[in-house]
């Protein structure tokens, strides 16, 4: 079955910039998305279509795709930045899949 | 502003089946596809399945397949996730998920908890 790859984890300092990476054989031929889920919510939108940025989701959200790898950028990392994020993709058959998360924890 | 509200918390037995609700509002309901997604206490997403409302097609991951009935109802902006021979593993937050080129909105999700 198809999977997408995250690292578990991520630190950085406040105002540093984080890169969380999401790796999946599909992924150059897919879209991919990005949701932030913090303790107790649903999770929220913050990259489609590999870089496009909902309205309301802050600029220093930022989506980079390269090959096989999709990279979620935050630049400028804030406190309220801390969250677990998901990558997220389909295959051709119209199944769904989630990375498996990433906690970014800021210093 | 699109809105999605599931029904409330669940206690089921091991064998028994459940069946969430999600209502739409402040959008045309049969215009986007919905998704449902569980996810396990301290795990990650895990895709269960769409449904089209305006169709009615539907598409289930695979390990769900054979457990899980995604219907709706049109007249009252409504689908419905059920799934069936409940284990104590299937203990999880459910969400419904908007399908807008990305999942723009989520419902709240709705704790089943399966207990003997």
């Amino acid at each position: 079955s198809y999977e997408l790859t995250q690292p578990p984890s991520v630190s950085v300092s406040p105002g540093q910039t984080a890169r969380i990476t999401c790796s999946g054989d599909a992924l150059p031929k897919q879209y991919a998305y990005w949701y932030q889920q913090k303790p107790g919510q649903a999770p929220v939108l913050v990259i489609y279509k590999d870089t496009e940025r909902p309205s309301g989701i802050p600029e220093r959200f930022s989506g980079s795709s390269s090959g096989t790898t999709i990279t979620l950028t935050i630049s400028g990392v804030q406190a309220e930045d801390e969250a677990d994020y998901y990558c997220q993709s389909t295959d051709s058959s119209g199944t769904w899949v989630f990375g498996g998360g990433t906690k970014l924890t800021v210093l | 502003q699109a809105q999605l509200v599931q029904s409330g918390a669940e206690v089921k037995k091991p064998g028994a089946s459940v069946k969430v609700s999600c209502k739409a509002s402040g959008y045309t309901f049969t215009a986007h596809y919905m998704h449902w997604v569980r996810q396990a206490p301290g795990q990650g997403l895990e895709w269960m399945g769409w449904i089209n409302p305006d169709t009615g097609g539907t598409n289930y991951a695979q390990k769900f397949q054979g457990r899980v009935t995604m219907t709706w109802d049109t007249s009252i902006s409504t689908a419905y996730m059920e799934l069936s021979r409940l284990r104590s593993d299937d203990r999880a937050l459910y969400y419904c998920a908007r399908d807008n080129w990305g999942w723009d909105y989520w419902g709240q999700g709705t704790l089943v908890t399966v207990s003997s």
